[in-house]
């Protein structure tokens, strides 16, 4: 199975910072990456499909890069809305597979 | 819009047969990929299998022989069928869909915790 390390484990940031966060795959993936958040007591959102792909309602401030092995998801501004987990899923090699999660947390 | 629904049991005991149902409504199971997910104690999420427009399906290989996907076009509706359970599979369970068989998984019902314990 492909493993997917995301990091960092944690991120403590202030409301208006801009952040990255990375999703490593244990082999090409392509661009067969999709983000989702998470908050607490809720399912799983949709923010960016195949490593770059806005989703229709997702606040412009989310966007993806990279391809083969290393992914990223940037917030730029965060807002207090944003906090929560992070995860991502790769869908190029079965099974899908998901990352362990980036919790965003408020500094 | 399309709205998943889960529902079943939220305490199953070890050895037994744990069945969920997801309800579908805003759309068709007879489109897209209809698919399950479960998320541990811990936050680990697991991709457990989908049931595809056709009504063929796939499994995750770690679930064996234990896991079966079917639906009910009649009733909108699909299930998730998982045996001889034990402990480890105490989780939340999510149904989603997703447009393509590659693709992220768009719309997500709100999940079910199912405790398995004696």
């Amino acid at each position: 199975d492909i493993v997917l390390t995301q990091s960092p484990a944690t991120l403590s940031v202030t409301p208006g910072d801009s952040v990255s966060l990375s999703c490593r795959a244990s082999q090409s993936i392509s661009n067969n990456l999709h983000w989702y958040q998470q908050k607490s007591h809720e399912s799983p959102r949709l923010l960016i499909k195949y490593a770059s792909q806005s989703i229709s309602g997702i606040p412009s401030r989310f966007s993806g890069s990279g391809s083969g092995t290393d992914f990223t998801l940037s917030i730029n501004s965060v807002e207090t809305e944003d906090f929560g987990m992070y995860f991502c899923q790769q869908s190029n090699s079965w099974p899908w597979t998901f990352g362990g999660g980036t919790k965003l947390e408020i500094k | 819009e399309v709205q998943l629904q889960e529902s079943g049991p939220s305490l199953v005991k070890p050895s037994q047969t744990l069945s969920l149902t997801c309800s579908v409504t805003g759309d068709s199971i007879t489109s897209g990929y209809w698919n399950w997910i479960r998320k541990f104690p811990g936050n680990k999420l697991e991709y457990m299998g989908y049931i595809s427009y056709s009504g063929s399906t796939y499994y995750n290989p770690s679930l064996k022989s234990r896991i079966s996907i079917t639906r009910d076009t009649s009733k909108n509706q699909y299930y998730l069928q998982l045996n001889s359970v034990t402990t480890e599979d105490t989780a939340t369970y999510y149904c989603a869909r997703s447009d393509d068989y590659d693709g992220g998984f768009a719309y997500w019902g709100q999940g079910t915790l199912v405790t398995v314990s004696a």
